[in-house]
């Protein structure tokens, strides 16, 4: 079975700052896809970044980017400049590309992060 | 261009009484996804469907729980009998198409259970 993990529960960064979340995920597919979903304190799910495990190239979205490190099978998230409205939980989630579980996304426990003024 | 509504937003409910929660994709979008999340937990899935079909719904429990997504309307999931263990945050998701499409998800249903 797939499974996510997030190592971290909190983390806290000051205003302005750089901060990484970790992921590492267990899977044995080749092929996948990596997503970062944000749930601040309305607890909607937002969409981060996503990242195919087929592209080599790590996802950019403006301050955020990951470290996606295929055979390691992790999958960070940085985020430059870190604003109040950063403050959230972070969660991580995998997909897969293909089998009877195509669709479902798993998701790791997620991460807490605060941001200091 | 309205993004994935869910209603209603909380739903309070005594123990063995009906709980049905709705959700309408993003326009477009023919693939529906709930998931549950308990307290202080990440979303955990619960059922895959369709237009008119039942995908995956694998991770949903066997008793008391059903979902729909009619050809015309929202997607319903359905509990019957509730009791306090189904306190929790339901959210609905919406996608083009498989794992390739980015799922997107709605505000979540807060489900109470007294």
């Amino acid at each position: 079975a797939q499974t996510v993990t997030q190592s971290q529960p909190e983390m806290s960064v000051q205003e302005a700052e750089t901060v990484t979340l970790s992921c590492t995920y267990d899977t044995s597919e080749s092929d996948y896809y990596l997503f970062w979903y944000k749930q601040p304190p309305s607890r909607q799910m937002i969409l981060v970044i996503r990242q195919e495990a087929y592209k080599q190239q790590n996802a950019t979205e403006n301050r955020f980017s990951v470290n996606f490190q295929k055979a390691a099978k992790s999958f960070s998230l940085k985020i430059s400049d870190s604003q109040l409205g950063d403050a959230a939980m972070y969660f991580c989630a995998y997909n897969r590309d293909r089998g009877s579980t195509l669709g479902r996304l798993y998701f790791g426990r997620g991460t807490q992060l605060t941001v200091w003024p | 261009n309205a993004g994935v509504m869910q209603n209603p937003r909380h739903l309070v409910r005594r123990r063995g009484q009906e709980a049905r929660l709705r959700c309408s994709p993003m326009k477009g979008h023919s693939h529906v996804y709930w998931y549950r999340q308990l307290p202080e937990e990440g979303l955990k899935f619960m059922v895959y469907l369709q237009k008119e079909n039942i995908i995956d719904e694998s991770g949903m429990p066997k008793e008391r729980f059903s979902a729909e997504f009619p050809k015309e309307g929202p997607s319903i999931l359905r509990i019957q009998q509730v009791v306090r263990g189904d306190s929790a945050a339901y959210f609905c998701a919406s996608s083009q198409g498989q794992a390739q499409e980015t799922q997107y998800f709605g505000p979540g249903t807060r489900l109470l259970v007294l």
